[in-house]
């Protein structure tokens, strides 16, 4: 489809370890927004991209999270040393600008749990 | 403070009934968009709705619309004609002109359409 794809839809790791989530965005989309979300919580902000920059990052709790986009297209978010907190569902969103109104369009999400 | 408060965690609604979802805000920007989202068990974030904060009509699409009173800082959403199909979490969000591109969210409502 022609949608926001995320992959892998589940993924369980052990404490500690490193995990990378990835997310294809719909296509000619500039702008690519990452969000976590907690068991019975919204959706949290985290980073989002225009173009290959991090426009802003200011929602990424600590430096054991990175994110990149290198080609403006594709992204992944990166989380080093794993915590059993870390686990949530990662949601990937697009909008075809940064423009306040553009709507975004999300991702079915990746299932992260740290055991 | 929270920026979007949902209060009601979980609603019930008869097939065929309508149903308000509240909704409140908080924001000192004069410029910010409200919308609201359904998310499924399948974890998708499906886009309904969209309110402009200058826009002095309620916004309405298909069988929802969005109860805005500004001075309250309130907008609640209204399925009417319930569908068994509705039942799933219902987010409330916010994005400030002035202050990135991310969306507030709140904790959301759980809405249950009994046949």
């Amino acid at each position: 489809g022609a949608g926001v794809s995320q992959t892998p839809s589940n993924k369980v790791t052990e404490k500690g370890k490193y995990v990378e989530l990835r997310c294809d965005p719909i296509s000619g989309h500039t702008a690519l927004y990452w969000y976590r979300q907690s068991l019975g919580q919204g959706p949290e902000f985290l980073i989002y991209f225009q173009g290959t920059g991090a426009a802003d990052d200011s929602g990424l709790p600590n430096d054991r999270f990175f994110a990149v986009r290198p080609e403006g297209s594709v992204s992944t978010l990166k989380i080093q040393r794993t915590e059993r907190g870390d686990s949530a569902v990662y949601l990937c969103a697009s909008s075809l600008t940064a423009s306040f109104y553009n709507e975004q369009f999300f991702g079915p999400g990746t299932r992260l749990t740290v055991l | 403070a929270q920026k979007i408060t949902q209060t009601q965690p979980g609603m019930f609604v008869q097939e065929k009934e309508a149903v308000t979802l509240d909704c409140t805000y908080d924001t000192s920007d004069q410029s910010y968009g409200l919308f609201w989202y359904k998310q499924p068990s399948s974890g998708e974030m499906i886009f309904l709705i969209y309110q402009g904060s200058y826009d002095e009509q309620n916004a309405t699409e298909g069988r929802y619309s969005l109860n805005f009173q500004k001075a309250r800082k309130s907008a609640n959403l209204v399925i009417s004609a319930s569908q068994l199909g509705d039942s799933a979490m219902y987010f409330c969000a916010m994005r400030e002109l002035n202050t990135g591109n991310q969306f507030y969210f709140g904790t959301g409502t759980s809405l249950t359409v009994i046949p």
